[in-house]
């Protein structure tokens, strides 16, 4: 999705925080999305914020929204193996969600 | 929660075969589905609309008569590949919006695990 943009690559250490960014372009957009995609498996959804809202917590994932510079971010607290996956954030445009390329996140031992 | 089957997880077939994709709502009915093709390495990228009884809505540059696609009940709709060739070798994923939530603007999407599809 050429409207919404990620880093594509982040290694992170078992035990640490990884956060992943976002940044997206259609102003209008009323909900953004955290997807999940593990290695041949389709995307599971993790999280979704509100436009109107500037953080939204569950468990160890935090999601930041800055409106006002179209920012995204996903923490996710104590990094297991098993949060090895891409990452997607998405937006709403009208009646389609666009997706970033993903953030492949890496986590090594 | 919501649950999307999508079948066959995977697909061999030979160039200039067709193979048809299934795509059902299990514990929902949906309205509309959306169908993604996704390269490796790459993200989504949507292909169709499927609307139930009534034609799906393709994007730009997707042809319709090499990708049919059929929503024939709130609870399935199918991509058909017709005539094969290794450049439609892909990962396609579909999913749905239930039936009755809030425009999709309101409401995330259940996705299918995905076909991969590659043709010799």
């Amino acid at each position: 999705g050429e409207d919404v943009e990620q880093s594509l690559f982040l290694s992170v250490r078992e035990g640490d925080s990884s956060v992943i960014n976002c940044t997206y372009t259609d102003s209008s957009s009323t909900y953004l999305y955290w997807y999940k995609q593990e290695p041949g498996a389709g995307l599971q959804l993790l999280t979704y914020i509100f436009s109107n809202m500037d953080m939204k917590q569950d468990q160890r994932l935090t999601v930041l929204l800055n409106k006002k510079d179209k920012h995204l971010s996903l923490r996710i607290a104590d990094t297991q193996t098993g949060d090895s996956a891409i990452y997607f954030c998405a937006e709403i445009g009208g009646y389609k969600l666009s997706f970033g390329a993903g953030t492949t996140v890496t986590v090594r031992a | 929660g919501a649950v999307v089957s999508q079948h066959p997880s995977w697909v061999i077939c030979k160039s200039g075969t067709s193979v048809k994709i299934e795509c059902r709502s299990l514990d929902f009915q949906a309205t509309t589905m959306f169908w993604y093709r996704q390269f490796p390495k790459q993200s989504l990228m949507l292909m169709a609309t499927s609307n139930e009884g009534s034609k799906a809505t393709y994007e730009q540059g997707v042809e319709k008569d090499k990708f049919l696609i059929n929503h024939a009940s709130l609870t399935l709709s199918t991509l058909t590949v017709t005539s094969a060739h290794p450049e439609d070798s892909s990962f396609y994923i579909c999913s749905a919006q239930a039936t009755g939530t809030p425009k999709v603007d309101n409401s995330p999407l259940h996705f299918g695990n995905g076909t991969r599809l590659t043709v010799t």
